[in-house]
């Protein structure tokens, strides 16, 4: 099976803008979850959809928001774009939910400037 | 909330030597799953424990769930190379009716060759 992947795999942007991120799951995962990966705060989890619906949601500010479509594939937007949203954005997915073992894609490594 | 707690952060050991690392949970967990980052890479999914005082081995390495299911460790035999890496233990935390995993900040190994 395709693992999952992730598009962009680089992303350049200045503050105030915003970004959309896609991710493909494994065939046949409907969890889809999101993380952002810092030197400083580690792996936190953003959200996860699952069968479309957002199933649960971290403590990240309205700016981040995401969706998933009906082939499973999910999208994650950060809208007015600061400097600490520079980080390795990490999408996962898993056959049973975000509480189970999760395959991540490659990520893609968002800066800000 | 709940935390994940990793120790030691970071390790350097001589290649062929023996390590130990541990993971924390300031509640009972029903599983824990390890992870693997090599650098410049994505986390990938090593193993998951269950039970309380289960053990696991793949190869050079052993798992262990503790008996209160709130501690987990990764021993290392004979460190080679291509351990080098950031180990993440995660465990599923409650939130609004769903589940999510909480990462520890990941327990960074080096060897010297």
């Amino acid at each position: 099976k395709a693992g999952v992947t992730q598009t962009p795999r680089y992303l350049i942007k200045t503050r105030g803008q915003q970004v959309t991120l896609s991710c493909s799951p494994i065939s046949g995962h409907r969890s889809v979850s999101w993380y952002q990966q810092t030197p400083g705060q580690g792996l936190q989890f953003l959200f996860e959809y699952f069968s479309e619906t957002q199933r649960n949601k971290g403590n990240f500010p309205g700016r981040f928001s995401g969706r998933q479509f009906s082939n499973s594939r999910s999208e994650m937007n950060v809208s007015t774009l600061e400097l600490g949203d520079s980080a390795l954005y990490l999408c996962a997915s898993s056959l049973l939910g975000a509480q189970r073992e999760q395959y991540f894609g490659p990520g893609t490594r968002l800066t800000v400037t | 909330g709940q935390q994940v707690m990793q120790i030691p952060q970071y390790q350097h050991v001589q290649e062929g030597e023996d390590f130990t690392t541990y993971c924390n949970s300031s509640t009972t967990l029903s599983n824990i799953q390890w992870y693997k980052q090599r650098p410049g890479g994505h986390p990938v999914f090593l193993i998951q424990l269950v039970k309380s005082g289960e053990v696991k081995k793949q190869k050079r390495l052993t798992f262990q769930f503790g008996e209160a299911k709130k501690n987990s460790s990764l021993h290392i035999t004979a460190t080679q190379t291509t351990d080098v890496g950031t180990y993440f233990c995660a465990g599923p935390v409650s939130q609004g009716g769903s589940e999510k995993l909480v990462f520890g900040k990941g327990m960074k190994l080096t060897v010297n060759p």
